[in-house]
């Protein structure tokens, strides 16, 4: 089946770095691919759509100069927390969708701690 | 614009019960509808999604869900509740047009009793 691979799967980081975060797809071509932010105990909220070779779409509240996201090639979106605080660590998850089929597969998500 | 409502959101039965999980949709839109299982610290996984036609989809490890456009449900079931089953349940929804721009429900966690 169709696979999207995330790394890190988890990453400790400390008040005000900066931590970038890869989604691909691996056995298939996504011009599009989602980025969601789930807090604890909570739904996931989709923070932004990631189109290959022009500005990714943000949903409204969602700071895109504090999460960068770059869509530079059929198989790899990245999604960078700039200036990382507390309050930033979530469990951040992308989904691909193929290009073909339209389908959309999610990666494993990524657990962002901000010490 | 659309969104889901799933009523419960915690839901505990005994091992070989059954399972049912509520979810309510609103959209302007004719919807793709899905179902999604998490474990914990870990991504999604899908059980079931509803496109067009057959509105009683059946998914992985004995799950089914049937569409009623006429009371906007989309409720999960299992006839015999696993162990294994003990997980967090989402619910979600995307415009044909849009598919993987999900509206995802609060979530539903279902517990399993021996």
């Amino acid at each position: 089946g169709a696979v999207v691979s995330q790394h890190p799967s988890w990453v400790i980081c400390k008040s005000g770095t900066s931590v970038k975060i890869e989604c691909r797809s691996l056995d298939f071509q996504a011009t599009t691919m989602f980025w969601y932010r789930q807090f604890p105990k909570q739904s996931l909220m989709l923070m932004a759509t990631s189109n290959e070779g022009s500005k990714a779409t943000y949903e409204q509240g969602v700071e895109k100069d504090k999460f960068l996201i770059n869509h530079a090639s059929l198989t790899l979106s990245t999604l960078t927390v700039t200036s990382a605080h507390p309050e930033d660590s979530s469990f951040y998850i992308c989904s691909a969708r193929n290009s073909g089929t339209n389908e959309a597969f999610f990666g494993q998500g990524t657990r962002l701690t901000v010490v | 614009a659309q969104s889901v409502t799933q009523l419960g959101s915690h839901v505990s039965v005994s091992e070989g019960a059954l399972v049912l999980l509520r979810c309510n949709y609103s959209s302007s839109v004719p919807p793709y509808l899905f179902w999604y299982v998490q474990y914990p610290n870990q991504g999604l996984q899908l059980l079931l999604k509803y496109t067009t036609g057959a509105t009683l989809v059946k998914g992985i490890n004995g799950f089914e869900a049937e569409f009623k456009k006429s009371e906007t449900s989309f409720h999960l079931t299992k006839p015999s509740a696993h162990m294994s089953d003990a997980a967090e349940y989402f619910c979600a929804v995307s415009e044909a047009s849009n598919t993987g721009k999900l509206i995802f429900g609060q979530g539903t966690t279902l517990q399993v009793k021996p």
